[in-house]
C-alpha cells in the first residue's frame, strides 16, 4: 500500500461514453500526476498539478480533462475516447511539488482502461 | 530532448546470481534519477532515488550508481531471488521541471 488509491481498477468503455478516473492520496503531498502506460512504450506524463494548480500539460488531447479539487484528490474525465487510448493510467504524488526539488514519486496501482 | 534507454530489455538469471541493470540518458542536466519496480498489472514502487550531487544509494541488496557526466546509471542486485522478478524502470527528473522521463524498462526473471 503506497498511500495512493486509484479507482476503478478496470474500466471498459465505448467510444461515445463519458467516464472518470479517480485518484486519492493519503500522504499529505502537494503535487499529483497522471501518467499513461501503453504496451512496449515508456510511461508518458500527461498532467501535473502542484498545490491544485495545473503546471504541466504534456500535449494531451482534449478528450482527456483533468480536475484537481484539492491537494488530496485528482480526477481524469474521459469522453469520446479512441481505441488507441486503451492503456494503464497511473496516478502519482510527491511531497513538495516544487519544480526545483525533484522528489520521490509514489504511484497508485493504476486503472486498466479498454476502449471498444 | 531527454531520452532514457534501458538495456537489456529482458533478462533471465538463476537464483543467487548478482546482476546489473543499465540506464542511460542523453542530457546530463538532471535533478535526480529514480529506479522503480513494477509488478505485472500494478503501479510502480520507488526503490532508490539518487540526487544529481550523489554517486550512489544503497537499500538492502540493491545499489544504484549515477555518473551524471556520462549519462549513466546502474542498478546492482545482489544474490537475486525469485521475488525480485519484475520490470525495473529508471526515470530522470530534468532540472527545473516537474517531469520524470522514463525508460522502457528491463523485465527481470529470476529462476528458482
Amino acid at each position: 500500500e503506497t498511500g495512493v488509491t486509484q479507482t476503478p481498477r478496470h474500466l471498459v468503455m465505448g467510444m461515445t461514453n463519458k467516464k472518470s478516473l479517480k485518484c486519492e492520496q493519503h500522504l499529505g503531498h502537494n503535487a499529483m500526476y497522471w501518467y499513461k502506460q501503453s504496451a512496449k512504450k515508456p510511461l508518458e506524463l500527461m498532467f501535473v498539478y502542484s498545490l491544485e494548480e495545473r503546471v504541466e500539460n504534456n500535449s494531451v488531447p482534449s478528450r482527456f480533462s483533468p480536475e484537481c479539487p484539492n491537494s488530496s484528490h485528482l480526477f481524469l474525465h474521459l469522453h469520446t475516447l479512441q481505441p488507441e487510448d486503451s492503456a494503464l493510467y497511473l496516478c502519482a504524488s510527491s511531497q513538495a511539488g516544487t519544480a526545483n526539488r525533484g522528489e520521490k514519486l509514489f504511484f497508485g496501482s493504476g486503472t486498466q482502461l479498454s476502449v471498444l | 530532448k531527454q531520452e532514457v534507454t534501458q538495456i537489456p530489455a529482458a533478462l533471465s538469471v538463476p537464483e543467487g546470481e548478482n546482476l546489473v541493470l543499465n540506464c542511460s540518458f542523453t542530457d546530463s542536466a538532471i535533478y535526480n534519477l529514480q529506479w522503480f519496480r513494477q509488478d505485472p498489472g500494478k503501479g510502480l514502487t520507488s526503490l532508490l532515488l539518487i540526487q544529481s550531487s550523489q554517486r550512489e544509494q544503497t537499500s538492502g541488496r540493491l545499489n544504484a550508481s549515477l555518473d551524471k557526466s556520462s549519462g549513466r546509471s546502474t542498478l546492482y542486485i545482489a544474490a537475486s531471488q525469485p521475488g525480485d522478478s519484475a520490470t525495473y524502470l529508471c526515470a530522470v527528473n530534468p532540472s527545473g521541471t516537474y517531469k520524470y522521463i522514463f525508460g522502457t524498462g528491463t523485465r527481470l526473471k529470476v529462476l528458482a
